[in-house]
């Protein structure tokens, strides 16, 4: 079982829908949970971060833990076409965890 | 700010050539890491080095060596290619432990093995 469980989609929504993408994970000491988003032919770039459990908002942008679950989640409101990328969540303890990455287009 | 720089950005080789890929950072990081990203497969991690003089494996380390030449510096060998090695690349450094931290990645090395 890999350590982060990713949907690789892809997922294709019309401009204005409202995106959720998911993963979970099996190892319970990771803290730090981290959304990528990596556009064609360029290297992933932080899109954001939370710690521990709970929900953290910037801008259209909100990521989820739920580590009971163990399960996290970003929600993309107001998708716009720009917003078309593949999605990688992370966590880290000493290294990182990479998600296999969801492609996401908006279609405007 | 240049941050993490590979190179060569593309690169075809025959089956059996070798080859190395360079990978600099200029952000002081101690961690440094070779990723391989294929296809529905997401980032996998080749190697990766703690801190100059260390390096351990990764998920995927078989075909591939490295060296931390120094602390700015982490360069990924091919010694015999193979087709199962076409891949992107992409070399990351981070500060080093197991709080927060960002991964920077460098903008990746396309290699084609023919």
């Amino acid at each position: 079982q890999k350590e982060v469980e990713q949907d690789p989609g892809p997922l294709s929504v019309p401009e204005g829908a409202i995106v959720s993408l998911n993963c979970t994970y099996s190892n319970s000491a990771f803290q730090y949970f981290m959304w990528y988003r990596q556009y064609s032919r360029k290297g992933p770039e932080l899109l954001m971060y939370t710690y521990s459990s709970g929900n953290k908002e910037d801008g259209r942008f909100t990521a989820q833990v739920d580590k009971s679950s163990k399960y996290i989640s970003l929600f993309i409101r107001d998708s716009q076409p720009s917003d078309s990328a593949t999605y990688l969540c992370a966590m880290r303890f000493n290294k990182f965890y990479f998600g296999s990455g969801t492609k996401l287009n908006v279609k405007p | 700010n240049a941050g993490v720089t590979q190179t060569p950005k593309f690169q075809v080789l025959k089956t059996g050539q070798s080859m190395t890929l360079q990978c600099a950072q200029d952000m002081n990081h101690n961690s440094m890491y070779w990723y391989r990203q294929d296809p529905g497969m997401g980032l996998r991690l080749i190697y990766y080095s703690a801190s100059e003089g260390t390096t351990d494996k990764g998920e995927v380390p078989n075909g591939y060596n490295v060296s931390r030449l120094n602390k700015r510096e982490f360069s990924l060998r091919l010694e015999s290619a193979a087709p199962s090695q076409t891949s992107v690349y992409f070399c990351a450094s981070s500060v080093t432990g197991i709080g927060l931290a960002e991964a920077f990645f460098g903008q990746g090395t396309r290699l084609t093995v023919v």
